[in-house]
């Protein structure tokens, strides 16, 4: 199964900053996503992170907050910009596999973000 | 629009009997519904996947079913261990759509 290093796993940022979350998944994989995890509610999608080109975003989100960049095959980072207490939640990277591995996604452990 | 719907937000169940989670979709015809685990502070797990020409399907002591006239997925854990409590999410699929929809997740707390 793929393994995906996700960092950091917390941080704690001021209102009005930037963050950079990064992801590294230890094999090919065909897709990338990014996820949101509010609490006590569903994940939800963000975006689909595009080798080499711009990023898909789901209704509701922007590149302009959540620019994403994926260069290669197995790295894709998120940026959530000028940031509010709104955007405290949880941020999940995950991928399909190939193959037979394809319809499952494997999570990262996740970033808690807090705003203050 | 398209939902999925884990009725029960937390099940507590007494170790060694049978933990039964519920998954409702509505304004969908998923092709496939998958089921993940998910413990405090971790991203969630893949357990199993179940097609919709598929009635039941088993991996060792867990067991899930699909009922499309129902518009519903059934997820059982038999002999339930405290190990097992952790909050278990449902999602849903289409082919060719690379896309999940997931529901709020049950937490499943075993009690010994």
């Amino acid at each position: 199964s793929a393994v995906i290093s996700q960092k950091p796993s917390r941080d704690i940022c001021q209102r009005g900053t930037s963050l950079t979350i990064q992801c590294q998944v230890d094999s090919q994989v065909t897709m990338m996503f990014w996820y949101r995890q509010q609490p006590g509610q569903s994940l939800t999608l963000i975006a689909t992170a595009n080798q080499g080109s711009e990023a898909t975003y789901e209704s509701g989100f922007v590149i302009d907050k959540f620019p994403i960049s994926r260069p290669n095959l197995t790295f894709s980072t998120l940026t959530v910009s000028n940031m509010s207490p709104e955007d405290s939640s949880i941020y999940l990277c995950s991928a399909r596999g190939r193959g037979q591995r394809g319809e499952k996604l494997f999570f990262g452990s996740g970033t808690q973000l807090s705003v203050l | 629009s398209q939902k999925i719907e884990q009725n029960s937000e937390a099940l507590n169940i007494q170790e060694g009997k049978t933990a039964t989670l519920t998954c409702n979709y509505t304004n969908y015809s998923p092709a496939y519904l998958q089921w993940y685990r998910q413990d405090p502070g971790r991203g969630p797990v893949f357990l199993l996947l179940i097609r919709e020409n598929e009635k039941e399907k088993r991996k060792e002591r867990l067991k899930v079913t699909f009922d499309t006239t129902l518009k519903q997925s059934l997820f059982h854990i038999t002999a339930s261990q405290p190990a097992d409590s952790a909050t278990y999410l449902c999602a849903a699929g289409q082919n060719g759509n690379e896309k999940l929809t997931f529901g709020t997740g049950t937490r499943l707390t075993i009690i010994p």
